[in-house]
């Protein structure tokens, strides 16, 4: 089975600028969560996506934003880039299905670098 | 919120040797308790997890305890080898109802294992 795949990995932009990342999450996963890691702050939860909706939401401003489809993908978008969003961002998928724990398996991450 | 700290940000051993990376967590809610590992230039790999109502897990040289009580975790490793170099995270989340909780991560543990 296929794990979960991020495209691009790679992205340099310019500050001002916005940015949409892609994720495909594990066939049959219908959780989508992001996070960002950078070596100050380390990991850090953003969102997270189940059946198109949004369901958990971390503290970041609403300049990060994103979406799911009907087939489990999710993108996410960061408009105004600042320098500071300079970093790995992280898609991870889970069943989503409605039980007490879920593990989250991540991809390799887009590495996002804010000029 | 919740607030995973975790020890040493640094540890290096000598290949045979054990390792063991200590978490703690603050919300005593939390349930779920996994340990990713990630190597330079991928994203974070699930490598144990454990649940609240288990104190220990083991699968082959790697092992997890939980103490409820206490509010820490702890990852071990025995016979180390050099392709067990790399960073550890330990994180923690509560899920409750159907709604599956975010992930808090620690800083990490970047290990060193000597030939």
């Amino acid at each position: 089975k296929a794990g979960v795949t991020q495209t691009p990995r790679y992205l340099i932009k310019t500050r001002g600028q916005q940015v949409t990342l892609s994720c495909s999450p594990i066939s049959g996963h219908r959780s989508v969560s992001w996070y960002q890691q950078t070596p100050g702050q380390g990991l850090q939860f953003l969102f997270e996506y189940f059946s198109e909706t949004q369901r958990n939401k971390g503290n970041f401003p609403g300049r990060f934003s994103g979406r799911q489809f009907s087939n489990s993908r999710s993108e996410m978008n960061v408009s105004t880039l600042e320098l500071g969003d300079s970093a790995l961002y992280l898609c991870a998928s889970s069943l989503g299905v409605i039980r007490v724990e879920e593990t989250q398996y991540f991809g390799p991450g887009t590495r996002l670098l804010v000029l | 919120g919740e607030n995973v700290e975790q020890h040493p940000s640094t540890l290096s051993v000598q290949e045979g040797d054990s390792a063991v990376i200590k978490c703690t967590y603050s919300d005593s809610a939390s349930n779920y308790f996994p340990w990713y590992k990630q190597e330079l230039g991928k994203g974070p790999q699930l490598i144990i997890d454990i649940r609240s109502n288990v104190g220990e897990k083991k699968d082959q040289r790697i092992a997890v305890t939980l103490n409820k009580t206490a509010k820490h975790f702890s990852l071990h490793i025995t016979e180390t080898q050099p392709e067990d170099s790399a960073v550890y995270f330990c994180a923690a989340s509560m899920n409750y109802g159907g709604s599956q909780g975010n992930l808090i991560f620690g800083k990490g543990t970047k290990l060193s294992v000597k030939p």
